[in-house]
């Protein structure tokens, strides 16, 4: 089973600082997801890399797959306190019949404190 | 823009009893997921259902539990005599196809007492 180590565990910064977060496997990923979790909700998707060395950008998230498809990171620039949630990497794997499952790491907790 | 809904927010159980978690997916939506939260642990997969069958399952999702859609719009997972640690979060999502993005509904917290 892939396992998803994600550092660091929480990360409390005032609004205005730039931050990384990182997801590193033990093995090779097929497809990663990052997600952004808030209190009392479900995960929400923020983007998905496939490609190694893929930089992708979301406003003041920019999302790097790393060139060997083991690691990933998040980095933030200028924080906002509305950027604080739980950010969470998984990995989607197709099933061998149908359908598919995600494995999610523990997450990073992100505070931005105004 | 089109979400998937859970019901109830909330569930309070006595152990032993049996639950039932409903999920409406999105409608055009044919791959439906079940996934689990216990407090202060990672997400974890449950199940996937496609075309009336379950196509996967985690070493959770044992005889305990069954998945079922009884009609064109609901998605319901069944928890026979509940025990303590069935204590969660109970997120369903669901996808176009198996490679598409899985949304996610907001869980529903379910208590055994």
């Amino acid at each position: 089973t892939q396992l998803l180590e994600q550092s660091p565990q929480f990360l409390s910064i005032q609004e205005g600082e730039n931050l990384t977060v990182y997801c590193n496997s033990s093995s090779v990923f097929s497809s990663l997801q990052w997600y952004r979790q808030e209190p009392g909700e479900g995960p929400v998707l923020l983007v998905t890399v496939v490609t190694g060395g893929e930089v992708k950008k979301l406003k003041r998230l920019t999302f790097q797959f790393g060139d060997a498809r083991k690691d990933s990171s998040l980095h933030i620039t200028a924080a906002q306190p509305g950027d604080t949630g739980l950010y969470l990497c998984a990995e989607l794997r197709e099933g061998e019949t149908s359908g598919s499952r995600l494995t999610f790491g523990e997450g990073t907790q992100l505070t931005v404190n105004p | 823009e089109p979400e998937v809904t859970q019901t109830p927010s909330h569930q309070v159980t006595q152990m032993g009893q049996e639950v039932i978690l409903r999920c409406v997916p999105i409608s055009n939506h044919l791959y439906f997921y079940w996934y689990r939260q216990i407090l202060g642990q990672k997400v974890e997969f449950l199940v996937s259902f496609y075309n009336n069958e379950i196509s996967e399952k985690s070493e959770i999702f044992d005889d305990q539990f069954s998945v079922e859609r009884p009609d064109g719009s609901n998605f319901t997972l069944k928890i026979r005599s509940t025990k303590l640690e069935d204590s969660a979060m109970y997120f369903c999502a669901s996808s176009e196809t198996p490679n598409q993005p899985q949304h996610f509904g907001d869980g529903t917290r379910l208590s055994i007492l």
